[in-house]
């Protein structure tokens, strides 16, 4: 079955940027989705169609896509953004999407 | 206002069945596809199952094929999923996301409804 494959966590200082990937071997067809996770509340959209951002989603989020990796950028970390962060795509035939196992970003 | 409301999650025991629906309200519901995404107590999000809005094409995740069935009613705004023959791994809190137009990605969600398969 298809994966997507994060990296467990990543850690910055506030003002930093993060960079969060994810890989899969279908990204150079298939759009990545990005999702931000607090503790206890249903995920958020932050960026779509690889790079798009959602109206009321900060500029410091940004996205990117090339070759089979996918980037979350968060130019300048907050403390408030500390949460866990998903991608989500499909497989080549579009049938079966999936998720990443999750990144914890960290920001202290 | 988007809103997604979901339903009917309990304690059932481990072969039972269960049928979640989700009430959708503040968007032409007939337009868009649905999915249903699941998270385990302390694990990451599982994608289930998705329904295109005239449901034409379903789709599921391979560990719920042939169990879970997905289902919508456009006149009166609600999405289902029937589970059937239930694991105990199928804990979980169970969303409902409105796809993006033309898009197999969720923009908006609900905030769950929580299932738990023991004995």
């Amino acid at each position: 079955s298809y994966e997507l494959t994060q990296p467990p966590s990543v850690s910055v200082s506030p003002g930093q940027t993060a960079r969060i990937t994810c890989s899969g071997d279908a990204l150079p067809k298939k759009y990545a989705y990005w999702y931000q996770q607090k503790s206890g509340q249903a995920p958020v959209l932050v960026i779509y169609g690889d790079g798009r951002r959602p109206s009321g989603i900060p500029e410091r989020f940004s996205g990117s896509n090339s070759g089979t990796m996918a980037t979350l950028t968060i130019s300048g970390a907050q403390v408030d953004d500390e949460a866990d962060y998903y991608c989500y795509s499909a497989d080549s035939s579009g049938n079966h999407r999936v998720f990443g196992g999750g990144t914890k970003l960290t920001v202290l | 206002e988007v809103q997604l409301v979901e339903s009917g999650g309990g304690l059932v025991k481990p072969g039972g069945s269960l049928r979640l629906s989700c009430a959708a309200s503040g968007f032409t519901f007939s337009a868009y596809s649905m999915n249903w995404v699941r998270q385990a107590p302390g694990k990451g999000l599982e994608w289930v199952s998705s329904i295109s809005s005239g449901s034409d094409y379903i789709f599921y995740a391979d560990s719920v094929k042939g169990r879970f069935t997905i289902s919508r009613d456009n006149a009166k705004n609600s999405l289902y999923l029937q589970m059937d023959s239930l694991r105990a791994e199928d804990t979980a809190v169970y969303y409902c996301g409105r796809n993006l137009p033309a898009s197999y990605g969720p923009d908006y969600w609900g905030q769950g409804t929580l299932v738990t398969v023991s004995s």
